[in-house]
Order: C-alpha cells, then sequence, then structure tokens
C-alpha cells in the first residue's frame, strides 16, 4: 500500500512568487492535513481537509491556502512568497476523526 | 493554550543500551498520543500511539507509557540500535481530531 506521496519535493522561489505543493493520501483515507516544519518553530499545523471541505485552521496568514479534490488528493498554495516562508511542507493523511495520522516526505521549500 | 514539550532536547546512548525520552502536555482533556521518528530529511514516521483509556502501550522493542496524573507521556526503546538515531517528537492530537499538536523533539544519538 503505497503512503502519503507529495511532490515536488524541492523547490526553490523567489519573494513574491507563489507556489502549489501536491498531496496524495493513502489509499481510503478521506483527511488530508498538512504542516510546516521549521528549525525556530518546529512542526505546526497549518489545516485539514474532509470531503473536500476544509474542517480546521492553524494560525497562518490568509496567504496559505489549501482545497481537496473529490479523490481525495489536496493541494496547498502559498501567495507572495517570504523568505520566512522556507520550510518543509509535511503532508498527512488518516482516516478521519480520531485516527492515526501519517506523514509524507514533505517538500521543502526554499523562498530566495 | 495546549501545547506538547519535550524535556530534553538531545539524548546520546550507547548502542545496546535502553533509552527514554519523555513528554510532557498540558492539555488534561487529550485523548490520544502519538510518538513520531524523524530521521534527517526525511517525513515524520508513525511509531506507535495511545489513548488516554490505556496507562501503556507495547510494540516492537519500544514502549509508550502514559500518566495522566501528572500529564506526562514517554517513549522507551529497548536494545537501541544506530538505526534509532533521529529526532522522536510526541504529538497530541486536538480535541477536535482533526489536527495534531507536537512537541519541539528530542534528538536521539546512538553510538557504537
Amino acid at each position: 500500500k503505497a503512503g502519503v506521496t507529495q511532490t515536488p519535493r524541492y523547490l526553490i522561489k523567489t519573494r513574491g512568487q507563489q507556489v502549489t505543493l501536491s498531496c496524495s493520501p493513502i489509499s481510503g483515507h478521506r483527511s488530508v492535513s498538512w504542516y510546516q516544519q521549521t528549525p525556530g518553530q518546529g512542526l505546526q499545523f497549518l489545516f485539514e481537509y474532509f470531503s473536500e471541505t476544509q474542517r480546521n485552521k492553524g494560525n497562518f496568514p490568509g496567504r496559505f491556502s489549501g482545497r481537496q479534490f473529490s479523490n481525495s488528493r489536496s493541494e496547498m498554495n502559498v501567495s507572495t512568497l517570504e523568505l520566512g516562508d522556507s520550510a518543509l511542507y509535511l503532508c498527512a493523511s488518516s482516516l478521519g476523526v480520531g485516527n492515526t495520522i501519517y506523514f509524507g516526505e514533505g517538500s521543502w521549500l526554499t523562498v530566495v | 493554550g495546549e501545547s506538547v514539550g519535550l524535556h530534553l532536547p538531545t539524548l546520546s546512548v550507547q548502542e545496546g543500551d535502553n533509552s527514554i525520552i519523555n513528554c510532557a502536555y498540558s492539555n488534561s482533556a487529550s485523548d490520544y498520543f502519538i510518538w513520531y521518528k524523524q530521521e534527517s530529511g526525511k517525513g515524520p514516521q508513525f511509531i506507535i500511539d495511545i489513548r488516554s483509556n490505556m496507562d501503556k502501550r507495547q510494540g516492537q522493542r519500544v514502549t509508550v507509557l502514559l500518566n495522566k496524573t501528572v500529564k506526562h507521556l514517554s517513549l522507551q526503546i529497548a536494545a537501541t540500535q544506530p538505526g534509532d538515531s533521529a529526532v522522536y517528537f510526541c504529538a497530541e492530537m486536538n480535541q477536535a481530531g482533526t489536527a495534531l499538536i507536537f512537541g519541539k523533539g528530542t534528538t536521539l544519538s546512538v553510538s557504537s
């Protein structure tokens, strides 16, 4: 059974640009969530989707957005990139509320 | 607010020793906890979980202990191996069951 798959794995963007990251959850998982990991702030929750609906959102500015498709795949978008957005962005999936959450390998974003 | 923390940022052990990694949480209403292992350049990998109706849960070479009285969680690794070297995170699931709140992690270094 394939795990959580994220693309791209590495990318470099310039300040002011926008970026879209993609995630395919584990087959059968309908909940997809996103996390940001930085050395200073650690792992922080961005948002969670279930059946194409955002159910929960972390404390991030509106430049961070996401969506989920009918096949449970998800994308997150960061607009007007800032240097501080450089981070490992992790996608995770689970069967639903209160179930174990499994992570992908992440997308490394560097903003220059 | 909700927060999860770890007592020590680093732990160094010899191969074959038993390792104990500790974690304190602040939300007494939390009922689901997960330990993750993160190797360099990879996403967090599920190790073991425990729900609040249990005090102890065992896996292969790993044991998680939960002390709800003092809001403390620990991960015990038996016969630690060099391959166990990684950053270990405890995470607490939020009350909605949709997101994880992570501690800052403990780096385990195993020397042979």
